[in-house]
Formats: C-alpha cells, structure tokens, sequence
C-alpha cells in the first residue's frame, strides 16, 4: 500500500496564478480531506468527500478555492487566482471509517 | 473560543522523562478521541484513538479521557529523542458530520539525549 499520495510535494507560484493540487487516497477508503496547516492557525479543514460527494465545504475560505472528486482514486484542489496568504501546507487525507485518517506528505506551496 | 484548545508549546525534556500533553474540548457531544504524530515535513500519522471516558495503552503511550471535564491527555513514559514532534489532538462527534475530525493547535516537543 503505497499510502495517500500527493503532488506536487513543493509549488512556489506568482501572485494570481492558478495553483492545482493532487491527491491520491488510498484504495477502499471512501472519505477523502483536504485540510491546510499553517503555523498562526493550526490545521484547517477545507473541505471532505464521501464516496467522491462534497460533503461540507465550510471550511473552504473563498470562492477562489474548489476541489473535485471526479472518481474514487483521485481528487484536486484548486485556487485561482491565488494570493500570498495562500502561503501553507495542504493535506489530503483519507479513510475508510471516518475516524482513522491517513494523511499524505502534503504539498509546501509558496505564493510570491 | 476553539473547539480543541491544545497547548503549543514547546515543551523540551530529558531522554527518559514522563510527558504530559494535554487538551480540552467544548463540545459535549464529542465522543471520539485521537492523538496524532506529526514529524517535521511530514504529515500526521493515527498515534491512538479512544472512544468515550477512560484510559488505553499502547507501549509506552497511554491515552486518558475525562469527559466530565472534557480533558483529553497523552502521556509518554520513558521518553526517547525519536519522539520529538508535533502531537495533535483531534475529536468528532458521533452525529452531524461524522467524518469530520477537530484538530487541536499541536504541542511541539523536544526531548534532549
């Protein structure tokens, strides 16, 4: 089992670009999370899937974030256009039970 | 006021020592209690969960759960260098939103050979 997989690992982007974020759960798990860390504010929920249904996306801090599932194996987070304050980790997580997270070696992404 | 308020630390101790690391929750109807190992550059990995009041161990970790006063610990005995890292509490509840997960800021800690 190869884990939650996640890519790219680091993305350094300008100030108004788009920035696409990838994830890999793990196979049989059928709930999927999006969580960012940041250091002032802990890690954040954004986002989570059921069977590839957005379930709450309460966390998802504007209109500028959205996130996919188009099936069981993959999922993507979007900002667009992004901002420095966008500056953090992002997580993926997965789970078969709803309790037991597994999550991913997340992406760095920097906006300059 | 946060859902899980965790100490940030840092806390830095001896090889050897018995680490406390702490939290508390607002909730009620949280029933549901884990404890996550965040290394530096990593991502969290599952240390121990429980479910409702009382204790479980695992090794040198034991778990503690007091609902009555919404108090989640960790303690770690016989602390080596290789436990240095950011422990995170997290807690849902067993209604609602029953995959989400509340994460606690995280204790940052450093334990000296």
């Amino acid at each position: 089992d190869a884990g939650v997989i996640q890519s790219p690992r680091h993305e350094v982007t300008e100030m108004g670009q788009e920035v696409t974020l990838r994830c890999k759960p793990i196979s049989g798990h059928d709930y999927l999370f999006w969580y960012r860390q940041t250091m002032m504010r802990g890690l954040e929920l954004l986002i989570y899937f059921n069977n590839n249904v957005p379930i709450d996306d309460s966390g998802m801090p504007e209109d500028r974030f959205s996130a996919k599932m188009p099936n069981a194996s993959f999922s993507t987070l979007k900002i667009q256009p992004s901002e420095p304050r966008d500056s953090a980790v992002y997580f993926c997580a997965s789970s078969q039970t709803g309790y037991g997270y597994t999550f991913g070696s997340g992406t760095r992404l920097t906006v300059v | 006021q946060k859902e899980v308020e965790q100490d940030p630390g840092p806390l830095s101790v001896p090889e050897g020592a018995i680490v406390s690391l702490n939290c508390t929750y607002s909730n009620s109807a949280f029933q549901y209690f884990m404890w996550y190992r965040q290394y530096s550059r990593k991502g969290p990995e599952l240390l121990m969960y429980t479910y409702s009041s009382g204790n479980k161990e695992d090794g040198r970790f034991t778990a503690q759960v007091d609902k009555s006063s919404k108090y989640i610990s960790l303690f770690i005995r016989d602390s080596q260098p290789s436990d240095s890292a950011t422990y995170l509490c997290a807690t849902r509840s067993t209604s609602g939103n029953t995959g989400k997960l509340i994460f606690g800021q995280g204790t940052t800690l450093q334990v000296k050979p």
